[in-house]
């Protein structure tokens, strides 16, 4: 069973702090990865979408890898600012599951001033 | 960046009546769209894929009678709750795959309240 485990559930820090926010499955056959970001009572916003061909993708601040062989992704976020504060999510995409995302519970951070 | 706009974002009605959900890519053609059901401080569930053209495939415990899905065009999906009673209310998001790249974009959701 394909399955995605997002650790740590909640996380609160100080504005300025480096972060590092961990996501792994079951399943080494990825097709690709994506992570995204959740306001309270809004949709999704996708921040880095990780091919399987591909170890990292980088935008601003935010930088995530993708490590298949131990099935581990990494969202990497530097100078986290108050703005920041939001849920991530990780999601995969597996060969052979019909092109739909299996999502983790997500990351719930909050960056105090 | 490609928009998923959906339609409303938020809806209560009676019990007994029937919601409709629109989700709209509105750069792109989306040959797949997905539809999710998402309880407070929990993740998406995946409820059904949504393919232009044909039946929408369903996930394992999810009503298809309950859950009208209708893939009308490559820009609109549409969600209809029928006969819908307090405990479907949620927040629905939809998601439209670009054709292109195969990046999933998600629409703001919809929040379903059923007194």
């Amino acid at each position: 069973k394909q399955e995605v485990t997002q650790i740590p559930a909640a996380l609160s820090v100080p504005e300025g702090e480096n972060l590092v926010l961990n996501c792994s499955f079951t399943d080494s056959a990825i097709y690709n990865l994506q992570w995204f970001r959740q306001d309270p009572g809004k949709g999704l916003t996708s921040l880095l979408l990780i091919q399987s061909s591909q170890r990292e993708q980088t935008s601003g601040r935010l930088n995530a890898s993708l490590d298949k062989s131990s099935g581990r992704s990494t969202l990497y976020i530097a100078a986290s600012q108050p703005g920041d504060s939001a849920t991530y999510l990780c999601a995969g995409c597996f060969s052979g599951g019909y092109n739909k995302l299996i999502f983790g519970a997500g990351t719930r951070l909050a960056v105090h001033p | 960046g490609a928009v998923v706009s959906q339609h409303p974002s938020w809806v209560i009605c009676k019990s007994g009546t029937s919601v409709k959900i629109e989700c709209r890519s509105l750069d792109f053609q989306a040959t797949t769209m997905f539809w999710y059901r998402q309880f407070p401080k929990q993740s998406l569930m995946l409820m059904a894929t949504s393919n232009e053209g044909s039946k929408a495939t369903y996930e394992q415990g999810v009503e298809k009678d309950k859950f009208l899905i209708n893939h009308a065009s490559l820009t609109l999906s549409t969600l209809t709750v029928t006969s819908a009673h307090p405990e479907d209310s949620s927040f629905y998001i939809c998601s439209a795959r670009h054709g292109v790249t195969g990046e999933l974009f998600f629409g703001e959701g919809s929040r379903l309240t059923v007194l």
